[in-house]
């Protein structure tokens, strides 16, 4: 099984800040990877698909790169409703799995 | 709109069965992968199993191989999770998810509110 690695595990970040979140692969998924949001009580949200791709209606300050083993999630600049947990997870091969979550805090 | 409802969900005894459904709308069901993923009160996501638009291809994570069995009617735009042999450890919300694509390991890009399967005795 493929294990993905999130750092950090929190970030604490101002409004307006920017802030870069890493995953790593276990091994390599090419770019097949995934990142999510998730609020405190709701479901998760696509954020970006195939490494790189914006999901429909979502705000272009997140921008996502990287292939084979290493990917980033970056916010541009943060906003007040980017407060979340947000996780990564490779769709390359089966059982697909995600991150352990990075919990992005006011600070 | 794309809508996925579970229902389910409740209170069982560890070693019981247990069988969610997820209701979807707003989109050609039979088109898309579907997925399970679920999560531990205060926990990460965890990917459960995941089937392809026509049943085809099914995986399942190692934690509930050979207990769990994901299935879909395409004619009703349901997707189910048959879960038996239920352990404490399965205690979770569970998810559905539609997929972004057919395959059964696409991303996920549509996602229920969930539904809260607790094991206790």
């Amino acid at each position: 099984d493929i294990q993905m690695t999130q750092s950090p595990s929190s970030v604490s970040a101002s409004v307006g800040d920017r802030v870069t979140i890493t995953c790593r692969a276990s091994q390599g998924v090419s770019s097949w990877l995934a990142w999510y949001q998730q609020k405190p009580g709701k479901a998760p949200k696509l954020l970006i698909y195939v490494a790189s791709g914006l999901q429909s209606g979502v705000p272009s300050r997140f921008s996502g790169s990287g292939s084979g083993t290493e990917f980033t999630l970056t916010i541009s600049s943060l906003q007040p409703e980017d407060f979340a947990t947000y996780y990564c997870q490779q769709t390359n091969s089966v059982p697909l799995t995600f991150g352990g979550g990075t919990k992005v805090e006011i600070k | 709109e794309v809508q996925l409802v579970e229902s389910g969900g409740g209170l069982v005894q560890p070693g019981r069965s247990l069988r969610l459904s997820c209701a979807a709308s707003g989109f050609t069901f039979y088109d898309y992968a579907m997925h399970w993923v679920r999560q531990a009160p205060g926990k990460g996501l965890e990917w459960v199993s995941s089937i392809s638009w026509n049943s085809g291809n099914i995986g399942y994570a190692d934690s509930v191989k050979g207990r769990f069995t994901i299935s879909r009617d395409n004619a009703k735009n349901s997707l189910y999770l048959q879960m038996n042999s239920l352990r404490t450890e399965d205690t979770a919300f569970y998810y559905c998810a539609k997929g972004r694509g057919g395959s059964s390991s696409s991303c996920l890009d549509y996602w229920g509110q969930g539904t809260l399967v607790t094991v206790s005795s």
